[in-house]
């Protein structure tokens, strides 16, 4: 397992179309997060899961938003209606419940909405 | 819900000097206070973290030194070398417990000149 994977790297949509992200994390880890990030800013909180149990929404996660993580393996960010200003880069990390500190993260899905 | 405050925002420092960034944090009932860095088109890779029952941690030309009662944290790279040029980012939990919910600076931009 070489860490944290997503797909895709770069996606561009139009407005008002809807997108689907994937993450997989590392196959040990039970702990999958969303960050979103924007150009010139630090990664913000979108959700979390332990295994297969959303535990955490961000009041950032708009309705539009919904996150699956079926089975507690992979791990799938949707956007509905998707607006300009969800233009970001979308990071999923992964880490232990315990006897670790720090999340592993992925090289991110860069969202283009036109 | 923590705060975080980076500073500076960009860094210029040449071949073979020491980069200071530092971080302030609120909420102080947490254990866990990470590093990030992020190259760009990249995720970004936890590089050091420290627990504040300790002052100080190095890791090669990487130390944190840690001041709870200032509720301060600061990262510097011994003998800063081009490759370290990246963005850098501190962390602080929202919650008890490590893993979980970073809240993150917004970032410091760091060149480091030939």
């Amino acid at each position: 397992d070489t860490g944290v994977s997503q797909n895709p790297r770069h996606k561009i949509t139009k407005r008002g179309q809807n997108v689907t992200f994937r993450c997989d994390p590392i196959s040990e880890h039970n702990r999958l997060y969303w960050y979103r990030q924007t150009l010139g800013q630090g990664p913000e909180f979108l959700t979390y899961f332990q295994n297969e149990a959303q535990l955490e929404k961000s009041r950032l996660l708009s309705d539009r938003f919904s996150a699956e993580r079926p089975k507690g393996s992979f791990s799938t960010l949707e956007i509905q209606r998707t607006e300009q200003g969800d233009s970001a880069m979308y990071l999923c990390a992964s880490s232990f419940y315990r006897g670790n500190y720090g999340y592993t993260f992925g090289s991110g899905t860069r969202l283009t909405v036109v | 819900q923590q705060q975080v405050k980076q500073s500076p925002q960009s860094l210029i420092v040449q071949k073979g000097g020491i980069s200071i960034i530092n971080c302030a944090y609120e909420n102080t009932a947490f254990d866990y206070f990470p590093w990030y860095q992020q190259f760009p088109g990249k995720g970004p890779a936890l590089l050091i973290a420290i627990r504040p029952d300790v002052s100080e941690k190095k890791e090669g030309r990487f130390t944190i030194s840690f001041n709870k009662s200032a509720k301060q944290f600061s990262l510097h790279i011994m003998d800063s070398q081009p490759g370290d040029s990246a963005t850098y980012f501190c962390a602080a939990p929202n919650s008890g417990g490590s893993n979980y919910k970073l809240t993150f600076g917004k970032g410091t931009l760091l060149t480091v000149n030939p």
